[in-house]
C-alpha cells in the first residue's frame, strides 16, 4: 500500500531564503509525481509534475526533483516571497495513473 | 483559462439529511477525481472516472455515498445520510490522459466544505 511522507509539517523562515521541502514514498512503482500549493481554504494549485521518466522539472523559482528508486523527491523553492506562503502538497499516482495518494502537506510561512 | 467548476462552494446541513455537490471538469478532461480533504490533511480520493466509468471507488463510503458522471462530463456526489464526520472539503480534479494530448496532469476546483450539524 502506497504511503506518501511529507517533512517537515510546518515551516517558517525569513524572506529570501533558499529551502527544500521533502516527500518520501514507500512505493517505487509510480506513475507519476505531483506537487501542489494550497491556500488557506482553498482548492489546489498544480506547480510541478514529474512523469516517472524524470528526473527534475523545474518552473521559476521552484524546482522539483524526483528519485524513485529511494522513493524521494524535494521541492526547492528559491529566494522565498510572503506571498510564497502557503501549505505544499506531494501527491503520488500509482502505475496506470490509478489511485492517487497525496502526503499531509507542509505548511510554509515566509516572514518579511 | 479553463478550470474546474464546483457548485456550491459552501454547504450546511443537518445530520441525517442530503447533499448534493456538482462538478464540471476541464473540456475535454476524461478523468475526473472527487477527493475529501478533512482540515490538516492531505486529500483523500473518494472515487475516479474515466469517461462515464468507474474505475477506482475502494476509499468511497458506498452505503451512504454515490457518485455518476451520466454522460462522461459533469459528475455529481451525493450523501445521504449525512453525519457528523462527514464535515470536511470536498474537492473536484479532472485531467486528459497521455495520448489524448495531455500528461495525466491534475487541475483542482475550488472545492465545496460542507459543514454537517
Amino acid at each position: 500500500k502506497q504511503e506518501v511522507t511529507q517533512i517537515p509539517a510546518a515551516l517558517s523562515v525569513p524572506e529570501g531564503e533558499n529551502l527544500v521541502l521533502n516527500c518520501s514514498f514507500t512505493d517505487s512503482a509510480i506513475y507519476n509525481l505531483q506537487w501542489f500549493r494550497q491556500d488557506p481554504g482553498k482548492g489546489l494549485t498544480s506547480l510541478l509534475l514529474i512523469q516517472s521518466s524524470q528526473r527534475e522539472q523545474t518552473s521559476g523559482r521552484l524546482n522539483a526533483s524526483l528519485d524513485k528508486s529511494s522513493g524521494r523527491s524535494t521541492l526547492y523553492i528559491a529566494a522565498s516571497q510572503p506571498g510564497d506562503s502557503a501549505t505544499y502538497l506531494c501527491a503520488v499516482s500509482n502505475t496506470g495513473g490509478f489511485k492517487t495518494i497525496f502526503g499531509a502537506g507542509t505548511r510554509l510561512f515566509v516572514k518579511a | 483559462e479553463a478550470e474546474v467548476a464546483q457548485s456550491p462552494r459552501y454547504k450546511i446541513t443537518e445530520k441525517s439529511q442530503a447533499v448534493a455537490f456538482w462538478c464540471d471538469p476541464i473540456s475535454g478532461h476524461a478523468t475526473l477525481y472527487w477527493y475529501r480533504q478533512i482540515l490538516g490533511q492531505g486529500p483523500e480520493l473518494l472515487v475516479q472516472f474515466q469517461d462515464e466509468s468507474v474505475v477506482d471507488d475502494s476509499q468511497l463510503p458506498k452505503d451512504r455515498f454515490s457518485a455518476e458522471r451520466l454522460k462522461g462530463v459533469d459528475s455529481t456526489l451525493k450523501i445521504q445520510p449525512a453525519e457528523l464526520g462527514d464535515s470536511a472539503m470536498y474537492l473536484c480534479a479532472s485531467s486528459a490522459l497521455l495520448g489524448q494530448g495531455g500528461n495525466n496532469e491534475q487541475f483542482f476546483g475550488p472545492g465545496t466544505r460542507l459543514t454537517v450539524l
